[in-house]
């Protein structure tokens, strides 16, 4: 057990519809990571936040946003969803950032989209 | 940007041993990890390099040569429960603190 938690685990829904995933990192860690994982795929970076803000973006479609609350539980909302969105969506976090950050990723069990 | 190449899939024989090579090419590198992933499942720490040469932990290996862009992980005494996906990231510190992750090595163990 990472100490890193998501809901769901597992999320079928259709075309155009908008899901929240949530993740709750671990205790003491400041930093959220978003992960998207396609089949055959590697892990592609969505979006970073420290202490509740945005640090950095990755490939991060304009449908996707997310937000990292004052608790330091962070939620990727996805819209207008597509059926190519069928992914498993990771949350990691750690605990600094950047020169501070020493440590490593701590992966959740992910979030599996399915997208009809 | 950040380009990360790593084998696409690898072969090897339960109680051999076998390197999975990882080169990248980043702006600003500050450490590079290994992460192995069973299917379906989050990826688990391995190692994180981030000074040059040779860290043992266990069966695992992992070593690194910035000047070349290139580390490698290595594997001794393959067991069966080896077979997984093995993910080389870097971290880049240009600007900001994305770890980025090459696509995975999937490692196939024969009895």
């Amino acid at each position: 057990d990472s100490g890193v938690t998501q809901t769901p685990k597992h999320l079928i829904t259709a075309t155009g519809q908008r899901v929240t995933l949530r993740c709750s990192p671990r205790s003491g860690d400041l930093s959220v990571y978003w992960y998207q994982q396609s089949l055959d795929q590697g892990l592609q970076f969505l979006i970073q936040y420290y202490n509740g803000e945005e640090r950095a973006k990755g490939n991060i479609l304009e449908r996707f946003s997310a937000q990292q609350f004052p608790d330091l539980h962070s939620e990727l909302n996805l819209s207008s969803l597509e059926l190519g969105d069928s992914a498993l969506y990771f949350c990691a976090s750690s605990v600094g950032y950047g020169w501070s950050n020493t440590g490593e990723l701590f992966f959740g069990e992910g979030s599996r989209l399915t997208v009809l | 940007g950040q380009n990360i190449d790593q084998p696409t899939e690898m072969t090897a024989t339960e109680g051999a041993i076998v390197q999975i090579n990882c080169t990248y090419q980043t702006s600003g590198f500050n450490g590079l990890f290994w992460y192995q992933q069973h299917a379906g499942e989050a990826p688990t720490f391995l190692s994180y390099n981030v000074l040059d040469g040779l860290e043992e932990k266990g069966r695992f290996s992992s070593f690194l040569s910035r000047s070349k862009g290139y580390s490698y992980l290595l594997l001794k005494e393959l067991q069966m429960k080896d077979s997984a996906s093995y993910l080389c990231a870097v971290r880049d510190l240009n600007r900001d603190d994305k770890i980025i992750f090459g696509k995975g090595t999937r490692l196939h163990i024969l009895p």
